[in-house]
């Protein structure tokens, strides 16, 4: 059972990254989904969520209209796309799997994270 | 909903009873606060939601509480792999999380 991402690199700042992260030993479609970053020297902060049947999608203030959150159930596979990188969205981004599959609730499953850093 | 976790740090020894905050700034139902561990290196771990309810595998030393428009995380017996830092979100809204409350061995 676990939470396994990828695509991290170092971006020049505008520039763009798709990070995914494959799940296995679980039903995924039966859990909403989420990112949630840990910046250098910051706490925690949620990024995005997706319910199981892509019916309700949420982002932070801070990303809103830059991120793209995405999910193919088929796959195991939950993505971000990111847009318009800051040097603010430098971060280890973690995949983390929600309790309920209909709801954005608590996040009782993670990955090890992937490090995106953004360079001016 | 804005978290403010108090305190920043909380010095205490193994054994100790450990008690951290969280205060939003809106009213937050109880059915939707967690709190969660996480140390250098490793995955955060959730511990409580719905204030109260113990994720699996959560020691019972860990106890969530709620009074009135605040949340308590209470550690009884600080164990020396308990030194980390915490913690509360909340999911009446859009998520968010408090700052953080570091638990330091003293």
């Amino acid at each position: 059972v676990q939470l396994v991402e990828s695509g991290g690199a170092l971006v020049q700042s505008g520039g763009s990254l798709r990070l995914s992260c494959v799940a296995s030993g679980f039903d995924f479609d039966d859990h909403a989904m989420h990112w949630i970053r840990l910046g250098p020297g910051k706490g925690l902060e949620w990024v995005a969520g997706i319910t199981w049947d892509n019916k309700k999608i949420d982002y932070a203030d801070s990303v809103r209209g830059r991120f793209t959150i995405s999910r193919d159930n088929a796959e195991n596979s939950l993505h971000l796309q990111m847009n318009s990188l800051r040097i603010e969205d430098t971060a280890s981004y973690f995949c983390a799997r929600d309790i309920v599959p209909a709801a954005m609730t608590a996040f009782e499953m993670w990955g090890q994270g992937t490090m995106v850093v953004v360079s001016s | 909903i804005l978290l403010t976790q108090s305190p920043g740090t909380l010095s205490l020894f193994p054994g100790e009873r450990a008690t951290l905050s969280c205060r939003p700034s809106q009213r937050v139902d109880n059915r939707y606060l967690a709190w969660y561990q996480h140390k250098p290196g490793q995955a955060p771990r959730l511990l409580i939601y719905g204030s109260y309810t113990r994720a699996t595998g959560v020691p019972d030393r860990f106890s969530g509480s709620a009074s009135g428009t605040d949340f308590s995380l209470t550690i009884s017996g600080l164990e020396p792999e308990d030194f980390a830092v915490y913690y509360c979100q909340q999911y009446d809204t859009s998520p968010s999380f408090g700052q953080g409350t570091k638990l330091e061995i003293k």
